[in-house]
């Protein structure tokens, strides 16, 4: 069982819809990850926020909109989103790996699916 | 990109066989990982490999890291039906909170 939940599993939304992908954690982890990852495809990295702040952003679209309200919160707002943004979005979490100290293992939730109209 | 490369892309095998995958990255690495992944579900870490390690063993997996060449391999021995996945690398950079996947192995075991 995994200790990293999102929630809904599962969204349907068009494209002029505004809805948010949730992901939380009790571990204590510090660095929070969201992947977006289509069909027989990798995980492309999309964003990394270490303590509460954004860290890395990889030229991701302003549709796509992140949050972290607390270290065990992380939040993907979407908004004008495109039928080619359907895909699974993975939450991971991590110790933060600058302090130099932790394995930087990941540590993932099952995915909300996306189904863009 | 800063993805890697894994081949085979598909392999398929019998019960029992062992399996080897190898990936090929592109950066300086401070640790590579290995993640398996069951259709549709979330990824689940295997094994870590520091840059300064050549080879690595937890149960029936066993990775070799070779940082000239940057290359990976992992070796599943004794293959079992419930290994059919995909799996992944992936690099972390030194001194960053990323980590890059590499196009993944999708593994068939065959009862």
């Amino acid at each position: 069982d995994t200790e990293v939940t999102q929630t809904p599993k599962h969204l349907v939304m068009g494209m002029t819809n505004k809805k948010s992908l949730k992901c939380e954690q009790h571990m204590g982890h510090r660095a929070m990850y969201w992947y977006k990852q289509k069909a027989k495809k990798p995980p492309e990295l999309m964003f990394v926020y270490s303590y509460e702040k954004l860290s890395i952003n990889e030229s991701v679209p302003s549709r796509f909109s992140p949050e972290c309200p607390n270290s065990s919160l992380l939040n993907l707002h979407l908004h004008a989103l495109q039928p080619e943004d359907s895909a699974l979005y993975l939450c991971a979490s991590s110790q933060d790996r600058t302090s130099g100290w932790n394995t930087g293992e990941l540590f993932f939730g099952e995915g909300s699916r996306l189904t863009v109209l | 990109s800063q993805q890697g490369e894994e081949d085979p892309q598909a392999l398929s095998i019998q019960e029992g066989e062992n399996a080897t995958m190898n990936c090929s990255y592109k950066t300086s690495i401070n640790n590579l990982q290995w993640y398996r992944q069951n259709s549709g579900r979330g990824l689940v870490h295997l094994i870590l490999i520091r840059s300064n390690e050549r080879e690595k063993h937890s149960g029936r997996l066993r990775v070799t890291l070779d940082t000239s060449k940057k290359s990976s391999s992992l070796l599943i021995t004794a293959s079992r039906a419930a290994d059919t996945a995909s799996y992944f690398c992936a690099t972390r950079q030194t001194g960053a909170n990323n980590l890059f996947f590499g196009t993944g192995t999708r593994l068939t075991v065959i009862p």
